[in-house]
C-alpha cells in the first residue's frame, strides 16, 4: 500500500532564505507526482506536476524533483516571501487517484 | 482562469439528514473526483467518475454515498444518512485526461465544510 511521507511536518524561515521541502513515497510505480499549496481552510492549488519519466519542474521560484527510484521528491523554494507562508502537499498518483502527504506548514517570518 | 467551484461552501447538517454537495468542474475536463479532508488528517480520495459511471472508489465511498453528473456541468456528490465522522472538508477536483496518465493533472475547487451535528 503506498504511503507519502513528509517532512518536516512545519518550518519557519526568514524571509528571503531558500528552503527545501521533502516528500518521500514507498512505492515507485506512480504516474506522476503532483505538489500541492493550500492555505488556512482553503482549497488545494496546482504548484506543479512532474509525470514518472521526468526528473525536474520548474514555475518561476519553485523547482521540484523527482527521483522515482529512490522514492523521493523535493520542493525548492527559492527567495522565500511573507506570501509563500502556507501548507505545502505533494501526492502521488497511482491506481486511479491521488494519495497525498499529511503537508508541510510552511511560515515565512518578515 | 478557469477553475473548479463548488457550492455551498459550509454546510451544517443534523446526523441522519441527506446532503448534496455540489460542484461545477472545469468547462473541457471530462474526469471528475471526489476527495475529503477530516481536520488535521491528510486528504482522502473518495471517488473518480468519467463518461457517467464511477472509475475508482475507495473503502470510504460505501453504499451511503453516491455521485451523479446531472447535467453537462454540475458534478454532485451525495451523503445519503450523514453520520458524524463525515464532518469533513469535502473537495471536487477535475483532469483532462484520466488519473493513470503520466498528463493527468487534477484541478481543485475551494471546498465545502460539512458539519454533521
Amino acid at each position: 500500500k503506498q504511503e507519502v511521507t513528509q517532512i518536516p511536518a512545519a518550518l519557519s524561515v526568514p524571509e528571503g532564505e531558500n528552503l527545501v521541502l521533502n516528500c518521500s513515497f514507498t512505492d515507485s510505480a506512480i504516474y506522476n507526482l503532483q505538489w500541492f499549496r493550500q492555505d488556512p481552510g482553503k482549497g488545494l492549488t496546482s504548484l506543479l506536476l512532474i509525470q514518472s519519466s521526468q526528473r525536474e519542474q520548474t514555475s518561476g521560484r519553485l523547482n521540484a524533483s523527482l527521483d522515482k527510484s529512490s522514492g523521493r521528491s523535493t520542493l525548492y523554494i527559492a527567495a522565500s516571501q511573507p506570501g509563500d507562508s502556507a501548507t505545502y502537499l505533494c501526492a502521488v498518483s497511482q491506481g486511479g487517484k491521488l494519495i497525498f502527504g499529511q503537508g508541510t506548514e510552511l511560515s515565512v517570518k518578515p | 482562469e478557469p477553475e473548479v467551484t463548488q457550492t455551498p461552501s459550509h454546510q451544517v447538517t443534523q446526523m441522519g439528514q441527506e446532503v448534496i454537495l455540489r460542484c461545477v468542474p472545469i468547462s473541457n475536463h471530462l474526469y471528475f473526483y471526489w476527495y475529503r479532508q477530516i481536520l488535521g488528517q491528510k486528504v482522502e480520495f473518495l471517488v473518480s467518475f468519467y463518461n457517467n459511471e464511477i472509475s475508482e472508489k475507495s473503502e470510504i465511498f460505501d453504499d451511503q454515498f453516491s455521485v451523479e453528473r446531472p447535467d453537462g456541468s454540475n458534478f454532485t456528490l451525495k451523503i445519503r444518512s450523514t453520520k458524524l465522522e463525515d464532518s469533513a472538508m469535502y473537495f471536487c477536483a477535475s483532469s483532462v485526461v484520466g488519473a493513470r496518465s503520466s498528463y493527468n493533472e487534477q484541478f481543485f475547487g475551494p471546498g465545502t465544510r460539512l458539519t454533521v451535528l
